[in-house]
């Protein structure tokens, strides 16, 4: 079974804080995602990598960086945390070869910024 | 259109009903389908996806119909439990597109003991 992972399920922090997510696949898979789901907008896409050291911006990526040194690690940093980015946290991963889309998420963070 | 949360698509049923939920897609070149189920606090869990080539397709008591013709997929789960009382939502992807696929904004379920 695809597992992943994530660092934290719920995280208080502060204004202008530094915040890093963490994520991790167990699967070997290409590809990995950042999604914040919000009531009222669904699912929305951060950032996306397809490789190692690679990254895509999605829909929302202002306020948002990624990294991905290696290939079942992919982590999403907020430079300085704003309130506006209280939401749920989810990271995908895919495996993005031979037609392998579906992507399987983690449990999710939970993340309050006061 | 669908949305979620506090405008969420709500269906309830009675524990032992069957359940319908529904997914109107717009985009005619996608060719996978995905459905997840999102317990409250919890990630999206994979739990079928169906291809364009194919019409139907059955897992353990969920079945997933797809109408290309109308871009409509639905998803049945027979002899509903309370444990499947979560948010259901679709997502579909292009024939030779890119990695991300389009998720549908989800229908809550809520099943009655």
């Amino acid at each position: 079974d695809v597992k992943v992972t994530q660092s934290s399920r719920y995280l208080v922090k502060r204004t202008g804080e530094k915040v890093f997510l963490e994520c991790v696949q167990d699967m070997d898979h290409e590809n990995m995602f950042w999604y914040r789901q919000d009531p009222g907008l669904g699912l929305r896409l951060i950032y996306f990598s397809y490789d190692v050291k690679m990254k895509e911006k999605g829909d929302i990526p202002e306020g948002y960086s990624v990294s991905r040194e290696k290939k079942e690690r992919f982590s999403l940093i907020l430079e300085s945390a704003s309130t506006n980015q209280t939401s749920m946290y989810l990271c995908a991963s895919s495996d993005g070869r031979g037609g392998g889309e579906t992507q399987y998420f983690g449990p999710g963070t939970r993340l309050l910024v006061l | 259109g669908e949305s979620v949360g506090l405008h969420l698509p709500t269906l309830s049923v009675q524990e032992g009903d069957n359940s319908i939920i529904n997914c109107a897609y717009s985009n005619s070149a996608s060719d996978y389908f995905i459905w997840y189920k999102q317990e409250s606090g919890k990630g999206p869990q994979f739990i079928i996806d169906i291809r364009s080539n194919m019409d139907k397709r059955q897992g353990q008591r969920v079945t997933v119909l797809l109408n290309k013709t109308v871009k409509h997929l639905s998803l049945q789960i027979a002899a509903t439990q309370p444990g499947d009382s979560a948010v259901y939502f679709c997502a579909e992807k292009s024939a030779g597109g890119s990695y991300i696929p389009t998720f549908g904004r989800g229908t809550s379920l809520i099943v009655h003991p």
